[in-house]
């Protein structure tokens, strides 16, 4: 097993286009998370699954942005209609669930830049 | 609103300096806090601490945490240039970790 995976690693759009972006976690692990990373802030969570199941979304997260984890294994992240606000690192990672006392492994992270 | 804040937010020391980080936090349901270092990719872990482990040790870097002012501090001794990197501390609750925006930390040679 090699860690978390993201593709794409860096992707440059125009503004209005869609993007989507996969995360393939560790094969163990039934949780799988999203979160994104600004330059000079820490990551902001965005979603998580537990298996195929989304269980929580951000409040903050624009309903431009959708996730989806069919059967539980890999994740995708779209984002349609892209501003030059979500110019940002979109980190995925995932866990295995154990009472609640979570450690998070990340993926490398997938940068996005909008023009 | 959740929240967790670290300080300060940069520091510059030089080789051989020890360093203490700062994290505080207001978190419902809290269960657990955790370390990061961050180098130029993904978070990497390093301490988790819960009610019943209130305090880590690894190598040069340790870690207490404090229930009673919600808060924890992350101690590294003898720095070096390698320790150059953000350190992101993140409080779990049920579902997620919630992060502080980081501490930014420049060891010179």
């Amino acid at each position: 097993d090699t860690g978390v995976s993201q593709d794409p690693r860096h992707k440059i759009t125009k503004r209005g286009q869609n993007v989507t972006f996969r995360c393939d976690p560790i094969s163990e692990h039934n949780r799988l998370y999203w979160y994104r990373q600004t330059l000079g802030q820490g990551p902001e969570f965005l979603t998580y699954f537990q298996n195929e199941a989304q269980l929580e979304k951000s409040r903050l997260l624009s309903d431009r942005f959708s996730a989806e984890r069919p059967k539980g294994s890999f994740s995708t992240l779209e984002i349609q209609r892209t501003e030059q606000g979500d110019s940002a690192m979109y980190l995925c990672a995932s866990s295995i669930d154990r009472s609640g006392a979570n450690v998070l492994t990340f993926g490398a992270g997938s940068r996005l830049t909008v023009l | 609103e959740d929240k967790v804040v670290q300080s300060p937010l940069s520091l510059v020391v030089h080789e051989g300096d020890t360093v203490t980080l700062n994290c505080s936090y207001e978190v419902t349901n809290f269960r657990s806090l955790l370390w990061y270092k961050q180098e130029k990719k993904a978070p990497t872990f390093l301490f988790m601490l819960t009610s019943s482990g209130i305090e880590k040790k690894s190598g040069r870097l340790s870690s207490i945490l404090d229930k009673k002012e919600l808060s924890s501090i992350l101690n590294i001794t003898a720095t070096q240039t390698g320790d150059s990197a953000i350190y992101l501390c993140a409080v779990g609750r049920w579902g997620k970790l919630i992060f502080g925006q980081g501490t930014t930390l420049q060891v010179k040679p």
